[in-house]
């Protein structure tokens, strides 16, 4: 398996317009986490599904975030409309249900200007 | 106006010495409590556990810690080694999925 495959790995916007970012969670597992990155915050945790059921979305900063899990091996972080103070690093994790090791992916390094 | 970032704790050892890192958690409810390890331009990877009913867990070069009563973890890392070098992040368990991790450490190893 090729791991959890996020993409695209870097993006630049325009404040604004609206960003979508992709993960695939690695084959059988029932488990997927977003997270975001930053100097400032460190790594929060936006949302996690299990079995492509939104569990806890506390985290998502705002209604400009949403989440979605349409199958078990595609999960979809969309920001609109993006703002400066999203510009991060977002990662996408995948686990089984109730093991507590996540697998997570490259990342995505979003810009906006 | 300048952002203030997250100012990373660092420790800084000699090749072949022992290191220690140290986190304190939040939650005396967690069930497990995880270690991180995250290289430069990676995401996070596992590298340990230990269950909330557990004081010490052993690995391959690495030892958890956990003192309850204080809540407070720790990472040994035997003969720290230059891949060694990143910032590491202690991780709650909550509600049997949900990870919150700690702000890190970096982990700079000298040769």
């Amino acid at each position: 398996d090729a791991g959890v495959i996020q993409s695209p790995r870097h993006e630049v916007t325009e404040m604004g317009q609206e960003v979508t970012l992709r993960c695939k969670p690695i084959s059988g597992h029932n488990s997927l986490f977003w997270y975001r990155q930053t100097m400032m915050r460190g790594l929060e945790l936006l949302i996690y599904f299990n079995n492509n059921v939104p569990i806890d979305d506390s985290g998502m900063p705002e209604d400009r975030f949403s989440a979605k899990m349409p199958n078990a091996s595609f999960s979809t972080l969309k920001i609109q409309p993006s703002e400066p103070r999203d510009s991060a690093v977002y990662f996408c994790a995948s686990s089984f249900k109730g093991d507590t090791e996540a697998f997570f992916g490259q990342g995505t390094r979003l810009t906006v200007v | 106006g300048e952002s203030v970032g997250l100012h990373l704790p660092t420790l800084s050892v000699q090749e072949g010495d022992n290191s220690i890192i140290n986190c304190a958690y939040s939650n005396s409810a967690s069930d497990y409590f995880i270690w991180y390890k995250q290289e430069s331009g990676k995401g996070p990877q596992f590298i340990i556990d230990i269950r909330s009913n557990m004081d010490k867990r052993q690995g391959q070069r690495v030892t958890v810690l956990l003192n309850k009563t204080v809540k407070h973890l720790s990472l040994q890392i035997a003969a720290t080694q230059p891949g060694d070098s990143a910032v590491y992040f202690c991780a709650e368990n909550w509600d049997t999925n949900k990870l919150i991790f700690g702000t890190g450490t970096l982990l700079a190893v000298q040769p």
